[in-house]
């Protein structure tokens, strides 16, 4: 399919550990990026490739692939992680770009 | 300073155009591709169209596909979108986005490292 496929909206307690998930066909193939969107404000790239971090983002956020699903895991959420949460790829024809539906995180 | 500055958005009639222009600064704007993303209000990212480093391709989505072109002028460090036959579901705030490319032990990928602040575009019907 030529679709990312994620979770509308997940919570978390402050401190805790969660997980935001992206499903997709293209994710055997391709890595998937991950973007963070407060609102009023332009997404920031926060992973990339197989789990890299821009300078500047803090290393509680980090990711992983296996098969068809990609992971964003954010180890101690703080209250400044509250967001939306995008992960993208290439199609599996490399010919267009692809963004999942995005993930509203609640930081409890 | 890096940045990305779109201009080019406002009000526009249904079945009008619109042209968007992003001024890139801070880096050497022929070395990388660059894209349109877009977000209707309330909604998620919708990828819209891009552009190779020296302007020979381009590739869009379906559902502008007929309607928009996409170009550069390396000279003037500036990217544009041209959308025509404008649609209401067009409305949406409108970001320029660049495409960093890495390589990492055998395997080459790449990311939007660098977003607009996004200009936004309203279709009236």
């Amino acid at each position: 399919s030529s679709e990312l496929t994620q979770d509308p909206a997940v919570s978390v307690a402050l401190g805790q550990t969660v997980t935001i998930t992206c499903q997709g066909d293209s994710l055997r193939t391709y890595y998937a990026s991950w973007y963070q969107q407060k609102p009023g404000q332009a997404p920031v790239l926060v992973i990339f490739g197989k789990s890299h971090r821009p300078s500047g983002i803090p290393d509680r956020f980090s990711g992983s692939s296996s098969g068809t699903t990609a992971s964003l895991t954010i180890t101690g959420a703080q209250a400044e992680d509250e967001a939306d949460y995008f992960c993208n790829s290439q199609d599996s024809s490399a010919n267009h770009v692809l963004f999942g539906g995005g993930t509203k995180l609640t930081v409890l | 300073e890096v940045r990305l500055v779109e201009s080019g958005g406002g009000l526009l009639p249904a079945g009008g155009s619109l042209r968007l222009s992003c001024a890139a600064s801070g880096f050497t704007f022929s070395n990388y591709w660059m894209h349109w993303v877009r977000q209707a209000p309330g909604k998620g990212l919708v990828w819209v169209s891009r552009i190779n480093s020296d302007g020979s391709r381009t590739n869009s989505a379906d559902s502008v596909k007929d309607r928009c072109a996409t170009s550069r002028d390396n000279a003037r460090n500036t990217l544009y979108l041209q959308v025509n036959s404008l649609r209401v579901e067009d409305t949406a705030v409108y970001y320029c986005v660049r495409l960093r490319s890495y390589y990492d032990r055998g395997v080459y990928f790449d990311a939007f490292d660098l977003w607009g602040q996004g200009t936004m575009v309203t279709v009236s019907s």
